[in-house]
């Protein structure tokens, strides 16, 4: 497509559910991030793909949080058992990474979604 | 460690006028890129600017021009002649290659164009 997906675009869920969040990368681009944006707030860096490989999974706040990416093109970030705190813009950015090292890389995002936690 | 301060949280400016948002980076690396991003009120982030260490030139673009310097660790964007389109929040971005593929983003600055 001509630019990032993100799905759904706005998500409201009760505390304890289960949560997917469906980003698709520009097509080509090897590299893809997913950030929170809490209200207010700057993007606070949670995991990274090179490929389908998760190279760096340092941000994710816990074991509620996973990611996955397949084909080297759409990935998934799950939440389980939502609390409150969740409640934030998931956002989405892919690069092209030529090179293998993405951050050299200039990223493009995606519109986000929109997770409340009720 | 890097990290990435925006010390200006809001500005308000009046339309014409010309405004500077101060982003002041922090690195060991001597390898590193800068950026800086603009997200307007409909969410999405829209890239502006990538910026290399090797390269101290300062850069304009239109209204919009960056000044890097090394020896202050900043990287300041101004936006002339400012417009109500620009009300935007603003990211200045750090990545380091050497040391991680992670971005580092600031705060973000809030730009208000009064008309």
């Amino acid at each position: 497509g001509a630019g990032v997906s993100q799905s759904p675009s706005n998500k409201v869920t009760e505390k304890g559910k289960d949560v997917e969040l469906r980003c698709d990368p520009i097509s080509g681009h090897t590299a893809l991030y997913w950030y929170r944006q809490r209200l207010g707030q700057g993007l606070e860096f949670l995991i990274y793909f090179q490929g389908n490989s998760a190279p760096d999974k340092s941000g994710l706040p816990s074991d509620r949080f996973s990611a996955e990416r397949t084909g080297e093109s759409v990935s998934t970030l799950t939440i389980q058992r939502t609390q409150q705190e969740d409640s934030a813009v998931y956002l989405c950015a892919s690069s092209l990474s030529p090179s293998g090292s993405p951050s050299t890389d200039t990223q493009y995002f995606g519109p986000g979604t929109r997770l409340t936690v009720l | 460690a890097q990290k990435v301060t925006q010390a200006q949280t809001e500005i308000s400016v009046v339309e014409k006028e010309d405004v500077t948002l101060d982003c002041v980076y922090e690195t060991r690396d001597t390898t590193y890129y800068l950026f800086w991003y603009k997200q307007p009120p409909s969410g999405e982030l829209v890239f502006l600017i990538r910026r290399n260490s090797f390269d101290e030139q300062n850069e304009i673009s239109g209204r919009y021009s960056w000044n890097f310097q090394k020896s202050t660790s900043s990287f300041n964007f101004t936006i002339t002649a400012s417009q109500v389109v620009d009300s935007a929040v603003y990211f200045c971005a750090l990545s380091a290659p050497n040391t991680g593929n992670q971005f580092y983003f600031g705060t973000g600055t809030s730009l208000t164009v009064i008309p």
